[in-house]
């Protein structure tokens, strides 16, 4: 089954600087690398996603980049506010697999 | 419909009772997901539900554990005998197409087996 590694564990960045939070994959079949947010206490929310038939995907401070051939994909987050502080996760799952399987997690504190 | 409901939020039992749990998606959505998630984890895929039929079931739902879509909305997680391992947060997310569009999660039922 699928595997999804992802680094750092903990990151602390400073008010403004940007962070980048990386994911490897096992499935050379996956296909689709949603990002996650949860804050504590709170249920996941989508923030972003991407399709392998992109390789890099914006909204406003998110981006996301995606390395078929390496199998890797990251998180990049520019212009950090307190906002952003939270819990990261990435996933992956390939269009007929319904199932996403998430990474561990990348706490992120945002240092004002 | 504003999102996925969970019921109850929190849940203390001792062990060895018997708990269900609860999940209304999202009414247009017809893929029903459950996943399990204990502290400092990513959420660990359980079962999923397309409409009432249940198409997958992960390994980490042993005989104790029975999930149900009856009319292929609200959804029942039922776990029996419980044990204290089974202390986590469960989450329930619906989706619309898979691949397409990301889940949304409910804000999860947080049990305690005590």
């Amino acid at each position: 089954g699928e595997n999804v590694e992802q680094h750092p564990s903990t990151l602390s960045v400073q008010e403004g600087d940007s962070a980048v939070i990386k994911c490897t994959y096992s499935d050379s079949a996956s296909n689709y690398f949603p990002w996650y947010k949860q804050e504590l206490g709170k249920r996941p929310q989508l923030i972003i996603d991407i399709r392998s038939n992109v390789g890099e995907k914006k909204d406003q401070r998110i981006a996301v980049t995606l390395n078929k051939t390496a199998k890797h994909f990251s998180l990049h987050i520019t212009e950090t506010q307190p906002e952003d502080s939270a819990v990261y996760f990435c996933a992956a799952s390939r269009y007929g697999n319904e199932k996403l399987t998430f990474g561990t997690g990348t706490r992120l504190t945002i240092i004002p | 419909d504003t999102g996925v409901s969970q019921d109850p939020r929190h849940k203390i039992t001792k062990r060895g009772q018997n708990v269900t749990f609860r999940c209304d998606p999202i009414s247009e959505h017809n893929r029903l997901y459950w996943y399990r998630q204990t502290l400092g984890q990513g959420p660990e895929f359980l079962t999923y539900f397309q409409n009432e039929a249940q198409l997958e079931k992960s390994r980490l739902l042993s005989d104790r554990f029975s999930a149900e879509r009856p009319k292929g909305s609200f959804s029942t997680l039922e776990i029996q005998r419980t044990e204290q391992g089974d202390s986590a947060m469960y989450l329930c997310a619906s989706s619309l197409r898979q691949g397409l569009d990301g889940y949304t999660f409910g804000s999860g039922t947080r049990l305690t087996v005590v």
